[in-house]
């Protein structure tokens, strides 16, 4: 099994550009989050999905959209990129809901310009 | 809401020395996790708790829950070069679906 997979692993953008963090599982796991990690901020969590079709806002929500169409993938959109989004995103997934063991992406690197 | 304040958020240590972080929430939790993050790298969880007071252990790592599940503690005995890195604590409570992570603590240790 790969695991929890992320594309791309840096990405630099301009103000203003969009684009898609791609996150994959092949564990047939039900929940799937995204959460960004900033010096001093820990991870907070922006969006997560308890299975497909179902998704909900986490704690930093703004900017940042997201579907679930399957299970196994749970992309995560910028539609118009900020400074404020420079961070590194990481993917996490695991049977059952938030209470179990989160297996985690290796994360994207990103800065916007 | 979920909210857990995790101190201190450094701690630099002489390898040998032991080390504590700390995890506190003003609600009761029912479960929380504990995570670590090496430097560049993903977190990778390390253990759960759920019952009042429980006390796991994994080689030096001693994990603690509250008697009253509001706060949970990670000590590390005698440190080593490779326990570098940051501790999370997570709250998983309720029915809300959201893991909640406290900042982290990062451990430094000096050879």
């Amino acid at each position: 099994n790969a695991g929890v997979t992320q594309t791309p692993k840096f990405q630099v953008l301009k103000t203003g550009q969009s684009m898609t963090l791609q996150c994959a599982q092949d564990m047939n796991h039900e929940y799937m989050s995204w959460y960004r990690q900033d010096p001093g901020m820990g991870l907070r969590l922006i969006h997560y999905s308890v299975g497909a079709g179902i998704t909900d806002q986490g704690e930093v929500p703004n900017g940042y959209n997201v579907s679930r169409s399957t299970t196994e993938d749970f992309p995560l959109r910028l539609l118009s990129a900020a400074p404020s989004q420079t961070s590194v995103y990481f993917c996490a997934s695991s049977f059952g809901l938030a209470e179990n063991e989160q297996f985690f992406g290796p994360g994207t690197r990103l800065t916007v310009l | 809401g979920q909210q857990v304040m995790q101190i201190p958020q450094y701690q630099h240590v002489q390898e040998g020395e032991d080390f504590t972080t700390y995890c506190n929430s003003s609600t009761t939790l029912s479960n929380i996790q504990w995570y670590k993050q090496r430097p560049g790298g993903h977190p990778v969880f390390l253990i759960q708790l759920v019952k009042s007071g429980e006390v796991k252990k994994q080689k030096r790592l001693t994990f603690q829950f509250g008697e009253a599940k509001k706060n949970s503690s990670l000590h590390i005995t005698a440190t080593q070069t490779t326990d570098v890195g940051t501790y999370f604590c997570a709250d998983g409570s309720g029915n809300t679906g959201k893991l909640i992570f406290g900042q982290g603590t990062t451990l430094q240790v000096k050879p």
